[in-house]
């Protein structure tokens, strides 16, 4: 079935450490995403990407790190300069350019830092 | 950067009940998503509906891009509606989608 895969769906790490989740899709999509999701609040932007080998800053983008090798994949670094990294991680993917088409997303990764 | 509101925050129906969910925003787009959260945190596609109206079952949804706002309603409301509504609109032209804070829906058997 097309669509987009995240994993892990839950994972707990100590502080210090670098957390890589990772987001495939299968849907032909150019342009892939990544949201932070915090309790009781809405989405909100860290990177995203157009094209393979591109990808633009959103608006909480401090202490994270992404790369776009290939068309299908998109993992995200959440690296320990980044203050607050408790939150649900939520990957995304559209056809076309950025912001015109149908926005779909994976099932989330939880993220815990103890 | 374009602003997003959506009322009511909460909203607590009895089942059967209908409801209507507002999204405002301050500029112009060219797109709008209307997404359902599950209790799972799953995001479950509703509707894309950048102008005029669509209806998918129960539910049904009205962009009126010129005065910039759109409508989600509900009819018959069961309890598997319950759970966090966003819209979405583009910041500007072709840029990531901007969500609304959403609008918690519990709905009570």
């Amino acid at each position: 079935d097309g669509g987009i895969t995240q994993s892990p769906k839950y994972l707990f790490r100590k502080e210090g450490q670098n957390v890589t989740l990772s987001c495939e899709q299968n849907l032909n999509h150019d342009a892939m995403y990544w949201y932070r999701q915090d309790p009781g609040q809405g989405l909100r932007l860290i990177y995203y990407s157009q094209i393979v080998n591109d990808f633009q800053k959103g608006d909480i983008a401090e202490g994270y790190s992404v790369s776009r090798e290939k068309k299908e994949s998109f993992p995200l670094t959440v690296t320990s300069a980044q203050k607050n990294p408790t939150a649900f991680y939520l990957c995304a993917s559209s056809g076309g350019q950025a912001g015109t088409g149908e926005l779909f997303f994976g099932e989330g990764s939880r993220l815990t830092v103890l | 950067g374009i602003q997003v509101e959506q009322s009511p925050p909460d909203l607590i129906l009895q089942e059967g009940a209908n409801s209507t969910l507002r999204c405002n925003f301050s500029d112009s787009v060219n797109n709008l998503q209307w997404f359902h959260q599950n209790p799972w945190g799953q995001l479950i596609n509703l509707f894309y509906i950048p102008s005029g109206t669509k209806q998918n079952g129960r539910l049904s949804a009205t962009t009126v891009a010129t005065e910039r706002y759109s409508l989600l309603y509900i009819s018959s409301s069961q309890t598997t509606d319950s759970g966090v509504y966003f819209c979405a609109v583009p910041n500007s032209g072709n840029t990531p989608l901007v969500f609304g804070k959403g609008t918690r829906l519990s709905v009570i058997a």
